[in-house]
């Protein structure tokens, strides 16, 4: 199985600032990794898929980045609305597999 | 709109079955690979495997193996998921998911559309 390591596992953070989460592959797994943000008692909701593109209806504040066995989910200007817990999925093998997770609470 | 709307919350037994549901709408149900997911509480997303709704062809996770089964009727845009020999370790909410391809190379996808979860309580 493929590992995918998120890190931090939480951080506190203010309206406005700029957040970075980064996700770690076991190995090489190309731009198969895709980003959620899940909020208490609802699904995840796919933000990038592919590394780096946005899902449509998400705001531009959120981009992802990286190849290979490294990645990450920048959020430029956190809004209210942001704080959340933050998944990467890699789909390069099966079985697919989830980060630990990256709960982002308020400072 | 898109969406898969999925059946209410179960509390089972030790050692019983519980079946879920996941009806789609707003899209072409054979289309596109239903995913199932579950969550136990506090703890990160765990794929359980893959259904095609076009050809019925499946693919499941070692760790389920032999528990579970995907099933489908096309006629009414749903897909299931039964899991058996229930344990207090699967306690869990259960998710479908929609797959959409990022890749012409099968299960290299992204999860783009996702039910509202079936909360599934094992307990004595």
């Amino acid at each position: 199985d493929i590992q995918l390591t998120q890190s931090p596992p939480s951080l506190s953070a203010s309206v406005g600032d700029r957040v970075t989460i980064t996700c770690r592959a076991g190995r090489s797994i190309s731009g198969y990794l895709n980003w959620y943000q899940q909020k208490p008692g609802k699904a995840p909701r796919l933000l990038i898929y592919a590394a780096s593109s946005l899902e449509s209806g998400v705001p531009s504040r959120f981009s992802g980045s990286g190849s290979g066995t490294d990645f990450t989910l920048t959020i430029s200007s956190l809004q209210p609305e942001d704080f959340a817990t933050y998944y990467c999925q890699q789909s390069y093998g099966t079985p697919l597999t989830f980060g630990g997770g990256t709960k982002v609470e308020i400072k | 709109q898109v969406q898969l709307v999925q059946s209410g919350a179960e509390v089972k037994k030790p050692g019983a079955s519980v079946k879920v549901s996941c009806r789609a709408s707003g899209y072409t149900f054979t289309d596109y690979d239903i995913i199932w997911v579950r969550q136990a509480t506090g703890k990160g997303p765990e794929w359980m495997g893959w259904m095609n709704p076009n050809s019925g062809t499946t693919g499941y996770a070692q760790k389920f193996q032999g528990s579970v089964a995907f099933t489908r009727d096309t006629s009414i845009s749903t897909a299931y998921m039964e899991l058996s020999s229930l344990r207090s370790e699967d306690t869990a909410v259960y998710y479908c998911a929609r797959g959409r391809a990022i890749s012409i190379i099968r299960l290299q996808i992204c999860l783009d559309v996702w039910g509202q979860g079936t909360t599934v309580t094992v307990s004595s």
